[in-house]
C-alpha cells in the first residue's frame, strides 16, 4: 500500500496568493483528517470527513481556509488568501472510520508564506 | 478545558537508559489513547494504542504504555533506549466515539550514543 499521499511536499508562496494542498487517502479508508503543525500550537485538527462529508470543521482557523472531499480518494485544503501566519506543516491522515482506529498520516506539506 | 498534557518537553538520555514519558488527559468517560512518534524528517507513525482490555499495552520497537484510569494517565516506557529512538513523541486521545484526535504538545527525545 502506498500510504497517504500528499502534494506538494513543499510550497513557498507570497502573501495573498492562493494555496491548494492535496491528499489521497489509503484505499478503503472512509475517514480523512487535515492537521496543522506549528511550533506555537503543536498538532491541531483542522477538519475531518467521514464518507466524504465534513463532520467537524471547528478547527478551521477562519474563512480563508476551506476543504473539500469530492470523492473517496481525494481531498483538498485551500487557503485563500494566504498569510505568513499560515506557515506550517499540514498533514493529511486517513482511517477506517472509528475512534479506535489508527489514523495513518501522510508525509505532510511544508508551507512557507512570505 | 479538556486537554492532553505531556509534562516533559525535552528529554536527553544516554543509550541503554530507561525511558518514561508522561501523558495525562482531562477527559471524563471513555477514551481511546494513542502514542505516535515522529522521527526527524518523517511523518507520524503509531507506536501503540489502547481502547480496552489489558491496561498494559505493548507496541512496536520495544515500547509499552500503561493506562491508569484513576490517574488519567497513559505513560510511555522503554527499558533501554537506542540512538535510533531519537524522535518526537506525541500522546493523543479520541474521547468516546469521536474520531477527533487531540494531541499533547509532544516530547522531544534525544538519545546520545
Amino acid at each position: 500500500d502506498a500510504g497517504v499521499i500528499q502534494s506538494p511536499r513543499h510550497e513557498v508562496t507570497e502573501m495573498g496568493q492562493e494555496v491548494t494542498l492535496r491528499c489521497k487517502p489509503i484505499s478503503g479508508h472512509n475517514s480523512l483528517f487535515w492537521y496543522r503543525q506549528t511550533m506555537m500550537r503543536g498538532l491541531e485538527l483542522l477538519i475531518y470527513f467521514n464518507n466524504n462529508v465534513p463532520i467537524d470543521d471547528s478547527g478551521m482557523p477562519e474563512d480563508r481556509f476551506s476543504a473539500k472531499m469530492p470523492n473517496a480518494s481525494f481531498s483538498t485544503l485551500k487557503i485563500q488568501p494566504s498569510e505568513p501566519r499560515d506557515s506550517a506543516v499540514y498533514f493529511c491522515a486517513s482511517s477506517q472510520g472509528t475512534a479506535q482506529e489508527t489514523q495513518y498520516f501522510g508525509p505532510g506539506t511544508r508551507l512557507l508564506v512570505l | 478545558a479538556q486537554s492532553v498534557s505531556q509534562h516533559n518537553h525535552h528529554v536527553i538520555l544516554s543509550e541503554a537508559a530507561s525511558l518514561e514519558l508522561g501523558c495525562n488527559y482531562s477527559y471524563g468517560g471513555t477514551v481511546n489513547l494513542f502514542w505516535y512518534v515522529q522521527y526527524p524528517g518523517q511523518h507520524l507513525q503509531l507506536l501503540l494504542k489502547y481502547f480496552s482490555g489489558d491496561p498494559l499495552v505493548k507496541g512496536i520497537k520495544g515500547f509499552e504504555a500503561e493506562f491508569i484510569k484513576s490517574k488519567f494517565s497513559f505513560n510511555l516506557r522503554k527499558p533501554s533506549v537506542q540512538w535510533s529512538d531519537t524522535a518526537e513523541y506525541f500522546c493523543a486521545v479520541t474521547p468516546g466515539s469521536f474520531q477527533k484526535l487531540v494531541f499533547g504538545t509532544g516530547t522531544r527525545l534525544l538519545v546520545s550514543p
